[in-house]
């Protein structure tokens, strides 16, 4: 099984700042099949990165990722109050498709 | 408009069983695997469970193997996800999630949710 790392696990920013997080894994990804997604509280989480770099339907530019092999970044370039919230990265390069354990973007 | 509506989440004992289903609509569903994926109060996300575009290939996360099975009926375009022998920590809100890749692949990311449904094990 893949083990996914995320840090730092809580980040804080302020609106307009740079987000840098990282999702490390225990072994090589295949293919970069990593993913990001971002989940609010009481809602369904969406995908925001596909393919380690490829932005999903939608999803403002300034968010984008990074990353092959085991070390991978999601980064928020200018920081929007609305982002403010958790982040996952799963892997689906090989079953079982794990999750990271979450970052949590919080307000500075 | 893809939508996923997640029934069956309820109260049940240690030990018990349940299942949990999910009626897709929006999109072409025998074109796409689908997954389960829960979670626990206060805990991030976990992989469950994924099942081919037309049933025939089927993965399961280390926590549920054996006691969880996953299912799709394509003529109703439903998704299950039978579980039993259930513990405490199976106590969760699962949520039915659609691949976003197409019948080439078992799995890809995940692009569209539901809103879950929660399951509790308690005494």
């Amino acid at each position: 099984e893949i083990v996914l790392t995320q840090s730092p696990g809580t980040l804080s920013l302020s609106p307009g700042e740079r987000a840098t997080l990282s999702c490390r894994a225990s072994q090589s990804v295949s293919n970069s099949y990593l993913a990001w997604y971002q989940h609010k509280p009481g809602q369904a989480p969406r995908l925001l990165i596909y393919g380690a770099s490829s932005r999903a339907t939608g999803i403002p530019d300034r968010f984008s990722g990074s990353g092959s092999g085991t070390d991978f970044t999601l980064t928020v370039s200018r920081l929007e109050p609305e982002d403010f919230t958790v982040y996952y990265c799963q892997q689906y390069g090989s079953s079982p498709y794990t999750f990271g354990q979450g970052t949590k973007l919080e307000i500075k | 408009e893809v939508q996923l509506v997640e029934s069956g989440g309820v109260v049940v004992q240690p030990g018990g069983s349940l299942r949990l289903s999910c009626a897709a609509s929006g999109f072409t569903f025998d074109d796409y695997a689908m997954h389960w994926v829960r979670q626990a109060p206060g805990k991030g996300l976990e992989w469950v469970s994924v099942i081919s575009w037309d049933g025939g290939r089927t993965y399961y996360a280390d926590s549920v193997k054996g006691r969880f099975t996953i299912s799709r009926d394509n003529r109703k375009n439903s998704l299950y996800l039978q579980v039993n022998s259930l513990r405490a920590e199976d106590t969760a809100l699962y949520y039915c999630a659609k691949d976003m890749g197409g019948i080439v692949v078992v799995a890809t990311a995940i692009d569209y949710w539901g809103q879950g449904t929660l399951v509790t094990v308690s005494s």
